[in-house]
């Protein structure tokens, strides 16, 4: 299956913004979808990881949710700070013993 | 604390076999049910999971690489390495290599922390 992500979004600072995974096939509900966050040069870093957890460490202002009619995952920042910029990408699992992650979402703040 | 720090040559040439080596600290396989993965990102493009070392010794590896690419447990218990066969220009990346804190339920978790990746070129 391929998770596909938008390609980039961009907000204003204090905003909220929602990016999309949606699965293309398959029950996104059947793995846990995770999300990182990577600034350029950078290994990426778990912002949220089984669905909707944040590690310790990663601020309230980032959530996440799974939609099982639309079959998508979304990652919602809100408060939007310029230090948010950066690279999102979702990642899940197959049943068939492999791991996919989406084609990423640049995220611009300005 | 859990890291990880991969180490390998920086430039490969066509045709050679890259192997990589990840070195971790803050777990051990024999005390807990996880495993290291490797994962890959070439210039300005998505990252690529590659392959994964379970704490039993079983291995997971890309569809689309599965030919070229072994995964094993190195020669101290807190190395994996990674082998790929027959590199090509494309394959050109940085590789990172992260734990994996293994599965519930049949759900799977994802890979946390990563260590700070290496970059490979594959050049004549």
């Amino acid at each position: 299956f391929m998770l596909t992500q938008p390609h980039s979004v961009s907000e204003s600072p204090g905003k909220t913004v929602t990016i999309s995974c949606t699965r293309s096939s398959g029950n996104i509900a059947s793995q846990y979808v995770h999300w990182y966050q990577q600034r350029p040069g950078s290994a990426p870093t778990t912002v949220i990881s089984a669905n909707n957890q944040r590690p310790s460490g990663v601020p309230d202002r980032f959530s996440a949710s799974i939609d099982s009619s639309s079959n998508s995952a979304s990652l919602t920042i809100s408060g939007l700070r310029t230090d948010d910029e950066a690279d999102y990408y979702c990642q899940s699992y197959d049943t068939n013993d492999y791991w996919v992650f989406g084609g990423g979402t640049k995220l611009t703040v300005l | 604390q859990i890291t990880l720090k991969e180490s390998g040559p920086t430039l490969v040439k066509p045709t050679q076999t890259l192997t990589l080596t990840c070195t971790f600290s803050g777990f051990s396989f024999a005390s807990s049910r996880v495993g290291v993965a490797w994962i890959r990102q070439p210039p300005g493009k998505a990252l690529e999971w590659l392959a994964l070392f379970y704490w039993d010794g079983d291995t997971r590896y890309s569809p689309s690489l599965k030919s070229r690419l072994t995964i094993t447990m190195g020669t101290t218990k807190n190395q994996v390495v990674l082998t790929m066969t027959n590199m090509d220009p494309v394959d050109t990346a940085t590789y990172f290599c992260a734990h994996q804190p293994g599965y519930t339920f049949g759900q799977h978790f994802g890979f946390d922390p990563w260590g700070q990746g290496t970059l490979v070129t594959v050049s004549s």
